[in-house]
C-alpha cells in the first residue's frame, strides 16, 4: 500500500494569510489526524477526523480547522497567520479497528 | 505537569551498549503506549507498541510498561549508530498525546 502523503511539503506564507494543507491517508484508513511540531512545544496534537467528523480536538485556537472528505482525505485550514505557527504539520492516520498510527512526511510551514 | 514527561537528553552511548528511554504519564486511564523514532528532518515511525503491563521484545527493542507507576520505557540492545534519532513516548488516553522526546546518540 501507498503511505501517507501531504501537499505540499513546503510553504512560505507572510503574516495574516491562510493556508490550506492537504492529508490522503493509507488506503483503508479512515482516521485522520494533524499534529503540529515545533522544537519549543514538540508534538502537539491538533484534531482528528474520522468518517468526515471531527472525533476530538486538541488545545488550538479556533483559526486551526480542518475537514475530512469521503475518501477519507483531509485537509487542515490555518488563517491569519501568526509567526507563531511556523511549524512542521504531521498528519497520521490509522485503520479504524487499530490504533497504531502511521505518519505521513510533513509540511512544513514558515510563517514571515 | 505535562502530561507525558520524557527526559530530553540527549543521551549519549557506545556503540554496542544498552539505550534506556524513559516515559512517565500523568493519564491513568491511558490505555495503549507507543515508540516512535524520529530523525532529524522527518517524520516519526514507528516502533513499538505495549497495551498489557510486562514487557515485549521486537528484536533489539524492548518496551516495559508498569501501569501502577504510569511508567513506559524503551531499551535498545546492541545500540547502533543508525539508531540516533530522536524517540518519541506517544500515550493514547481519549487522544493521542506525544512525549517531548528524548534525543539519543550513539557513538561509534
Amino acid at each position: 500500500k501507498a503511505g501517507v502523503t501531504q501537499t505540499p511539503r513546503y510553504l512560505i506564507k507572510t503574516r495574516g494569510q491562510q493556508v490550506t494543507l492537504s492529508c490522503s491517508p493509507i488506503s483503508g484508513h479512515r482516521s485522520v489526524s494533524w499534529y503540529q511540531q515545533t522544537p519549543g512545544q514538540g508534538l502537539q496534537f491538533l484534531f482528528e477526523y474520522f468518517s468526515e467528523t471531527q472525533r476530538n480536538k486538541g488545545n488550538f485556537p479556533g483559526r486551526f480547522s480542518g475537514r475530512q472528505f469521503s475518501n477519507s482525505r483531509s485537509e487542515m485550514n490555518v488563517s491569519t497567520l501568526e509567526l507563531g505557527d511556523s511549524a512542521l504539520y504531521l498528519c497520521a492516520t490509522r485503520d479504524s479497528e487499530a490504533e497504531t498510527q502511521y505518519f505521513g512526511p510533513g509540511t512544513r510551514l514558515l510563517v514571515l | 505537569q505535562k502530561e507525558v514527561e520524557q527526559n530530553s537528553g540527549p543521551l549519549s552511548v557506545p556503540e554496542g551498549a544498552i539505550a534506556s528511554l524513559n516515559c512517565t504519564y500523568s493519564d491513568r486511564g491511558s490505555q495503549s503506549f507507543f515508540w516512535y523514532r524520529q530523525y532529524s528532518g522527518k517524520s516519526p515511525e514507528l516502533i513499538m507498541f505495549i497495551y498489557s503491563n510486562g514487557d515485549k521484545e521486537d528484536g533489539r527493542f524492548t518496551a516495559q510498561l508498569n501501569k501502577a507507576s504510569q511508567y513506559v520505557s524503551l531499551l535498545i540492545r546492541d545500540s547502533q549508530p543508525s539508531d540516533s534519532a530522536t524517540y518519541l513516548c506517544a500515550v493514547n488516553g481519549n487522544d493521542m498525546r506525544f512525549g517531548a522526546g528524548t534525543r539519543l546518540t550513539v557513538k561509534p
